[in-house]
């Protein structure tokens, strides 16, 4: 199995609501990652984590939480968004993170299409 | 960031014509680079990498080169098919705090392969 999988594939919510995005992958992978991707633009990093701990935030807001209940598996806690959080939220997973190891592939899932109204 | 002048964001080309995607990078710590094929809906794809100790590497249709005294690497696609429409993104893998790496990608460039 050499694919990452991200439910929902869309999902539309209000500045109040809660909400959550999953992403899981049974390659063995030990390091997984959360990007945000604007229309017509690049993915842009947001969250790394390595051996189920996180390891880099590139200063995301709060209203963004995630978390790591497992090797397999990686959320996305959602609260309190604003309109421009609208947006394509990708997952990736390779096989480790950092030292020497810095030439592994990631492996993208398809996405989750945000819409914050 | 690109270098002005290097950085198309679409090409057009005709089916079976050789394309070729270029991109520059920023940083020149940067050791491994990946290229990835995006389609529409779909997360980024896999194509090519290339670490930073090689000039060149193939795969089936597929040529990445890299010149790391002007930071610039290029995606050569030959006999280039309708399916290869899509936006490519270059990746360049950069240092980040003492224990690991970022992947930062670049502006992506559009490929339109016309029948």
């Amino acid at each position: 199995d050499t694919e990452v999988t991200q439910t929902p594939k869309h999902l539309v919510m209000g500045m109040t609501n809660k909400k959550s995005l999953k992403c899981e992958q049974h390659m063995g992978h030990r390091a997984m990652y959360w990007y945000k991707q604007k229309a017509k633009k690049p993915p842009e990093l947001m969250f790394v984590y390595s051996y189920e701990k996180l390891s880099i935030n590139e200063s995301v807001p709060s209203r963004f939480s995630p978390e790591c209940p497992n090797s397999s598996l990686l959320n996305l806690h959602l609260h309190a968004l604003q309109p421009e959080d609208s947006a394509l939220y990708l997952c990736a997973s390779s096989q480790v993170w950092g030292g020497t190891y810095s030439y592994n592939e990631q492996f993208f899932g398809p996405g989750t299409r945000l819409t914050v109204l | 960031g690109e270098s002005v002048g290097l950085h198309l964001p679409t090409l057009s080309v005709q089916e079976g014509d050789n394309s070729i995607i270029n991109c520059a990078y920023s940083n020149s710590a940067s050791d491994y680079f990946i290229w990835y094929k995006q389609e529409s809906g779909k997360g980024p794809q896999f194509i090519i990498d290339i670490r930073s100790n090689m000039d060149k590497r193939q795969g089936q249709r597929v040529t990445v080169l890299l010149n790391k005294t002007v930071k610039h690497l290029s995606l050569q696609i030959a006999a280039t098919q309708p399916g290869d429409s899509a936006v490519y993104f270059c990746a360049e893998n950069i240092r980040r705090g003492q224990a690991g790496t970022a992947l930062i990608f670049g502006k992506g460039t559009t490929l339109s392969v016309s029948s």
